[in-house]
């Protein structure tokens, strides 16, 4: 069965770079949501688009910004990297009218290293 | 505030012994329970969950999960672990009302062959 894919799955950065993180959803998933996993930390959300419209929004910084595109994958963008944005980003995707959003499947997440 | 408590930051077994992870959550409403693992590497998958009804969920691998209402608890039990058991737990409630997850800091359990 096809799964949640994130790319890229490692990413290194510098400070005050930016990044761009991918996350596509399970087919015909029409939610997406973000979470952030610090090292030893659990994850936070941070914000969740449902049919490309923001639906909620957690812990995501100013610098960070996100958005669902027609084809229903989501990007999120984070500008100006500090070394405390390192951390594993996955994604999850849901259907509203399959489960709803407490039945999210997650990415595999994108590893970033901010140096 | 809405939180989850796991107990247990790290647990070490020896394979065939019992598991006992404690997760309470702090909030006012009707919520779903949820047991997340994430094995070395990989991404976080559903161990079983509690919306309603019996309090006694059982899962995959063997794993079971019992809702205490009064004590908000939501503790994960294996009668007898298993080496390939190594992994993080996750505790995770979704309140009826809201729109997101509250996970718990996780418990790193490694089993020991």
């Amino acid at each position: 069965a096809a799964g949640v894919i994130q790319s890229p799955r490692h990413l290194i950065k510098e400070k005050r770079e930016t990044a761009t993180l991918k996350c596509y959803p399970i087919p015909r998933h029409d939610t997406v949501y973000w979470y952030q996993q610090g090292p030893g930390q659990d994850p936070q959300f941070l914000i969740s688009f449902y049919e490309k419209m923001q639906s909620d929004k957690g812990s995501i910084p100013d610098r960070f910004s996100a958005q669902q595109f027609s084809d229903y994958h989501s990007e999120l963008n984070m500008s100006s990297l500090e070394l405390g944005d390192s951390a594993l980003y996955f994604c999850a995707s849901s259907s509203w009218t399959s489960g709803g959003p407490y039945e999210q499947y997650f990415g595999p997440g994108t590893r970033l290293t901010v140096t | 505030a809405q939180s989850v408590s796991q107990h247990n930051h790290h647990v070490i077994l020896s394979e065939a012994a019992s598991l006992e992870l404690g997760c309470n959550y702090s909030y006012g409403g009707t919520v779903n329970l949820f047991w997340y693992v994430q094995y070395p590497g990989q991404h976080l998958q559903l161990l079983l969950k509690y919306f309603s009804g019996d309090p006694l969920v059982k899962g995959i691998k063997g794993f079971e999960a019992e809702f205490i209402k009064s004590k908000f608890s939501f503790n994960l039990r294996k009668p007898s672990v298993q080496w390939s058991d190594t992994a993080e737990y996750f505790c995770a409630f979704f309140p009826n009302t809201g729109n997101q997850f509250y996970f718990g800091t996780g418990t790193s359990l490694t089993v020991i062959p």
